[in-house]
């Protein structure tokens, strides 16, 4: 089973808009962390943001905020006032555990993101 | 402060050639990762070192690649013999802390095998 699924491999939206990309996760390790990443055309990772499995509060950065829905296993990604740039492929990628303490990250197949101006 | 830094940025080989890709971490940063993106397909882990340990390869494909960090400071990634499913995105990523909350990644290397 697939620990990370995105399902959406390209969304559209329009300038201005907000659009929401989804992402569910699959683990038995009561503590994990969540994030997501863009990759513009450029090619690097950019960090945006960050959910711990604890966490209370929804993660917010900016525009950017997480909708942790931890009973239901999903961690989907919203992009509110969708600017031009915002144009990209994003991943949702979930840390967990392993025996000696550190922990591995593993990432979805990622959204096509295209902004319409 | 400098990024990851990952070299080099492309590279087209034949296959049954070796190559070797190298990644540069965030100065200070203990953690470094590697990870690969085959077209169309998710990107997975490859492995993680702590400084100069490798502490989880469990990521790696087979004994053709091989992850050096000699003094805990870049590390290498070597393709030996490379062969045609090689071909993709070779990211690096390193990190201060170890549960790796965030990590910085590199631009990639992108392998081509012919």
């Amino acid at each position: 089973a697939q620990k990370i699924t995105q399902t959406q491999p390209g969304m559209f939206v329009q300038e201005k808009e907000a659009v929401t990309l989804d992402c569910t996760y699959d683990t038995s390790d009561p503590s994990y962390g969540l994030f997501w990443y863009k990759q513009p055309s450029s090619g690097e990772m950019i960090f945006l943001i960050y959910q711990g499995s604890y966490d209370q509060q929804n993660a917010t950065e900016g525009r950017y905020s997480l909708n942790f829905q931890k009973a239901r296993k999903s961690a989907n990604l919203v992009i509110s006032a969708s600017q031009l740039g915002d144009s990209a492929m994003y991943f949702c990628a979930m840390r967990e555990g392993n025996s000696g303490g550190y922990q591995k990250v593993t990432f979805g197949i990622g959204t096509k993101l295209q902004v319409i101006p | 402060e400098a990024g990851v830094t990952q070299f080099p940025s492309h590279s087209v080989i034949e296959k049954g050639q070796t190559v070797t890709l190298r990644c540069d971490p965030i100065s200070g940063h203990d953690n470094l990762y590697w990870y690969r993106r085959v077209m169309g397909k998710e990107i997975k882990f490859l492995l993680h070192f702590v400084k100069e340990s490798k502490q989880d390869e469990s990521g790696m494909p087979n004994n053709r690649f091989l992850a050096e960090r000699t003094g805990g400071t870049y590390s290498t990634l070597k393709v030996q013999p490379a062969e045609l499913e090689d071909s993709g995105v070779y990211f690096c990523a390193s990190s201060q802390d170890r549960r790796g909350e965030t990590q910085y990644f590199g631009p990639g290397t992108r392998l081509l095998v012919l």
